[in-house]
């Protein structure tokens, strides 16, 4: 069973703060996304990363996978309100992608 | 809209009694998967379909879960006898051929077994 850890469960920062999720396990996948969920409503990819090392910005966001392509981090610089969200990693392995327990993002104003 | 549409958004249910989700995909993707997600969790993989061919099964699905793909478009979730440990969102996504592509998910429907 490939498991995806994500750390830390929950997150609570001020506005203008940055903050950093992680992402980690003991596979190795092709190809690792990043989803944010707003309750109620699906995740909506934020972005992918497939080779080790990559590193992706998307605004304010940077995701990075790491070299052996086993671990992900999102980091997310002057965190905004907006922000707030569940953030998600899963990992493309065959056919299907396996989802971490996520990372909830609380931003205060 | 041309986005994943799940039916209904609610379901309430009481114990032991049949419920039928529906998914409809985006017209031209030709996977769509199932997903349920409890509380404060990620989505869990339940099934996946190519067309009309249900290629992969969790071991985590009972024999009271069962999902159709006529014809390779929308797709029904059946659940029979439910239990309350049913109760999640169950999210359907669909995409292109090939994972690098974006996967679009529905909004869900959250069912709650009393």
């Amino acid at each position: 069973t490939q498991l995806l850890e994500q750390s830390p469960q929950f997150l609570s920062i001020q506005e203008g703060e940055n903050l950093t999720v992680y992402c980690n396990s003991s596979s190795v996948f092709s190809s690792l996304q990043w989803y944010r969920q707003e309750p109620g409503e699906g995740p909506v990819l934020l972005v992918t990363v497939v080779t080790g090392g990559e590193v992706k910005k998307l605004k304010r966001l940077t995701f990075q996978f790491g070299d052996a392509r086993k671990d992900s981090s999102l980091h997310i610089t002057a965190a905004q309100p907006g922000d707030t969200g569940l953030y998600l990693c899963a990992g493309a392995a065959g056919n299907k992608l396996t989802f971490g327990g996520g990372t909830r993002v609380l931003v205060k104003p | 809209d041309t986005g994943v549409s799940q039916d209904p958004r609610h379901k309430i249910t009481k114990r032991g009694q049949n419920v039928t989700f529906r998914c409809d995909p985006i017209s031209e993707h030709n996977r769509l998967y199932w997903y349920r997600q409890t509380l404060g969790q990620g989505p869990e993989f339940l099934t996946y379909f190519q067309n009309e061919a249900q290629l992969e099964k969790s071991r985590l699905l009972s024999d009271r879960f069962s999902a159709e793909r006529p014809k390779g478009s929308f797709s029904t979730l059946e659940i029979q006898r439910t239990e309350q440990g049913d109760s999640a969102m169950y999210l359907c996504a669909s995409t292109v051929q090939g994972l690098r592509e974006k996967l679009f998910f529905g909004s869900g429907t959250q069912l709650s077994v009393l």
